[in-house]
């Protein structure tokens, strides 16, 4: 089965550290998401991609977080500086349009970030 | 941001009951209403995609409905089994966006 991989699984870091979360969506989706888990707000969008292009990171942090997909096969969510609110777990998510088709999204295994 | 509301917000079932619960979402620019099934610790995994009114989809004993025209969408189990717990996680998504728009989730929880 085709899968969206993503590192680290598990991050442990100090307040005020920089963070970089990294995706590998499936090969040949053309849409890439960044979704953060919280309790408060279930899953939340952080930001996207449309073949590469970024289309919406209003739901990001912008003082802090920023979101690249540097290449086809990889995208980054980086947090710098860290702070312990930005504990979560932090998803990817990758699609596929084709044509007017959209046969929906997989899901990562997630990146379980503490900062402390 | 999408209003999309799930409900009850946790229910427990005894093994061998069936259940349902629903997702509202807005009825307009409709183009596709996803079902995720969330395990604790694990990703969402995908259940359901469906994209015409009155549809309805089955896998296993999990299945679902779909009114477009009032905005709502039904999950039921049935015959519920201690492995169908998990969180059910609902997302709207409208023709001119790229994006899902999640629920909070209903949490089921099949007690043995």
């Amino acid at each position: 089965d085709a899968r969206v991989t993503q590192t680290p699984r598990h991050k442990v870091t100090e307040m005020g550290q920089e963070v970089t979360m990294r995706c590998q969506p499936i090969l040949g989706h053309n849409t890439v998401f960044w979704y953060r888990q919280t309790m408060m707000q279930g899953l939340e969008l952080l930001a996207y991609f449309r073949n590469r292009a970024p289309l919406d990171d209003s739901g990001m942090p912008k003082d802090r977080f920023s979101a690249e997909m540097p290449d086809a096969t990889l995208a980054t969510l980086k947090i710098q500086p860290s702070e312990p609110r930005d504990s979560a777990v932090y998803f990817c998510a990758s699609g596929l349009w084709q044509g007017f088709t959209w046969y929906g999204y997989t899901f990562g295994s997630g990146t379980r970030l503490t900062v402390v | 941001i999408l209003n999309v509301e799930q409900s009850p917000q946790s229910l427990h079932v005894q093994e061998g009951d069936s259940t349902n619960f629903t997702c509202s979402f807005p009825s307009s620019n409709f183009y596709a209403l996803h079902w995720y099934r969330w395990e604790t610790a694990k990703s969402p995994e995908a259940l359901f995609v469906m994209t015409l009114n009155g549809d309805e989809k089955k896998k296993g004993r999990i299945s679902a409905t779909l009114n477009t025209k009032e905005g709502y969408s039904y999950l039921y189990i049935k015959g519920s089994q201690p492995e169908d717990s998990a969180t059910y996680l609902c997302a709207f998504k409208r023709s001119n966006d790229y994006k899902l728009s999640f629920g909070a989730g209903t949490t089921v929880t099949v007690r043995a």
